[in-house]
């Protein structure tokens, strides 16, 4: 049953674009998180936010942007794509260290 | 540097068989352990979680936590075709909100 809901689950671009990841959980957690699972399925932490606060902030290139207005929604924003941003981005939520995890969205740079 | 290292990369079983995965932390301040399992073309879903020294068993699944070491395995017995996935070890050095890492994961494929 999922509760992690993530739009768009796919989207191609051109490298120079700016796309936008929208991530909405009704699980009711206080923490929500962006991963990114690159084509050999090494799964990273970008950022995590607890109650709307950022607390995990990896080392990620700047135009990567989070985005919360409140703890139900987390949203993503790379400003002008790369090619090496291809990968699928997994949003997730956590209660007692258990991540629940939304089903992704797959980036394709052209 | 992966802090988290599992082993083996890919593993073939018969069904039926044992499957046998491992997991290690390099960072000292790790203190929690969980395994996850995502099927291909899905996302990764909790399997279980292991926190103390010792073992625990869930149905035909079975993990071992050495904290000294910062080990732990999972054990599948009797394996069936739709154990075949991919399985994600990760840890944290804080329960809940703190960074929680993961291992780079095991292919398992059960042969019918």
């Amino acid at each position: 049953e999922t509760a992690v809901f993530q739009t768009p689950n796919y989207h191609v671009t051109q490298v120079g674009n700016e796309v936008s990841f929208n991530c909405k959980q009704t699980l009711g957690h206080d923490t929500m998180y962006w991963y990114k699972q690159d084509s050999k399925k090494l799964l990273k932490i970008m950022f995590s936010y607890n109650n709307k606060q950022l607390i995990v902030n990896e080392t990620v290139p700047r135009r990567f942007s989070p985005q919360s207005s409140d703890k139900a929604h987390l949203n993503l924003r790379i400003k002008s794509v790369e090619p090496e941003d291809s990968a699928v981005y997994l949003c997730a939520s956590s209660y007692s260290g258990q991540l629940y995890f939304g089903e992704g969205s797959k980036l394709t740079v052209l | 540097q992966q802090k988290v290292q599992q082993s083996p990369e890919s593993l073939i079983v018969p069904e039926g068989g044992m499957a046998s995965l491992n997991c290690t932390s390099s960072d000292r301040n790790v203190d929690y352990f969980w395994w996850y399992r995502q099927h291909s073309g899905k996302s990764p879903k909790m399997l279980m979680s292991i926190f103390s020294n010792g073992e625990k068993e869930e149905g035909r699944f079975t993990v071992h936590l050495n904290k000294a070491s910062l080990h732990t395995s999972l054990h599948i017995r009797d394996s069936q075709p739709s154990d075949s996935a991919l399985y994600l070890c990760a840890a944290s050095a804080n329960y809940g909100n703190e960074k929680i890492t993961f291992g780079a994961g095991t292919k398992l494929t059960i042969k019918p």
